[in-house]
């Protein structure tokens, strides 16, 4: 089955700077990437997803990138605010199957 | 706005207690899920559902069941409750290939 890992487990911005948090897959018949923010107490919600057939998608201050060779992809959060302070976790699958989620990021924005 | 209802926030029950926890969707998904979540070990798939009497298992399925006797409604079975099955449980669910919904959470304790 999928296995997905994902760095770094804590990650700490100063407000205003970027954000990048990392995840690999190991199966190559994954297809669908989303990313889902978990804030304190609250169900996750989907900020920002990519299929395989894409390289890049970018809405508003959150990207994400995909490298289907080297199997990984990645979520980037530029002009970090306060309210972006939350648990991150990346996600994999190649059908309809349940998403394979990688551990989470826990990130924190220093004012 | 799609709505993933848990009937219980939140549960104590007692060692070898059986523990029903109860989730409805009222977007007509094919897809249900069930997802446990644990500190620093991520959302793990337990069970999940592509249709009215269907089920299959995900990575932890071990001490657990599940029901789906009507398309909206997705149950998931505790036969007899262990110390180590406290934990968040939540639902999802999902049209397809698409975005994966999630309840509110279901926080059980077994004593």
């Amino acid at each position: 089955g999928e296995n997905v890992e994902q760095h770094p487990s804590t990650l700490s911005v100063q407000e205003g700077d970027s954000a990048v948090i990392k995840c690999t897959y190991s199966d190559s018949a994954s297809n669908y990437f989303p990313w889902y923010k978990q804030e304190l107490g609250k169900r996750p919600q989907l900020i920002i997803d990519i299929r395989s057939n894409v390289g890049e998608k970018k809405d508003q201050r959150i990207a994400v990138t995909l490298n289907k060779t080297a199997k990984h992809f990645s979520l980037h959060i530029t002009e970090t605010q306060p309210e972006d302070s939350a648990v991150y976790f990346c996600a994999a699958t190649s059908g309809a199957d349940g998403l394979t989620f990688g551990k989470g990021t826990h990130l924190i924005i220093q004012p | 706005d799609v709505k993933v209802t848990q009937s219980s926030r939140y549960l104590v029950k007692r060692t070898g207690e059986k523990v029903f926890l109860e989730c409805v969707q009222d977007m007509d998904h094919e897809n249900m899920f069930w997802y446990r979540q644990d500190p620093g070990l991520g959302l793990r798939l337990i069970y999940f559902s592509y249709d009215v009497k269907m089920k299959e298992k995900g990575d932890i399925p071990e001490g657990y069941s599940v029901s789906r006797e009507k398309k909206e409604r997705f149950s998931l079975i505790l036969e007899s409750a262990s110390t180590n099955q406290t934990s968040m449980y939540l639902c999802a669910s999902r049209p397809g290939y698409g975005e994966l919904f999630f309840g509110e959470g279901s926080r059980l304790t077994v004593l």
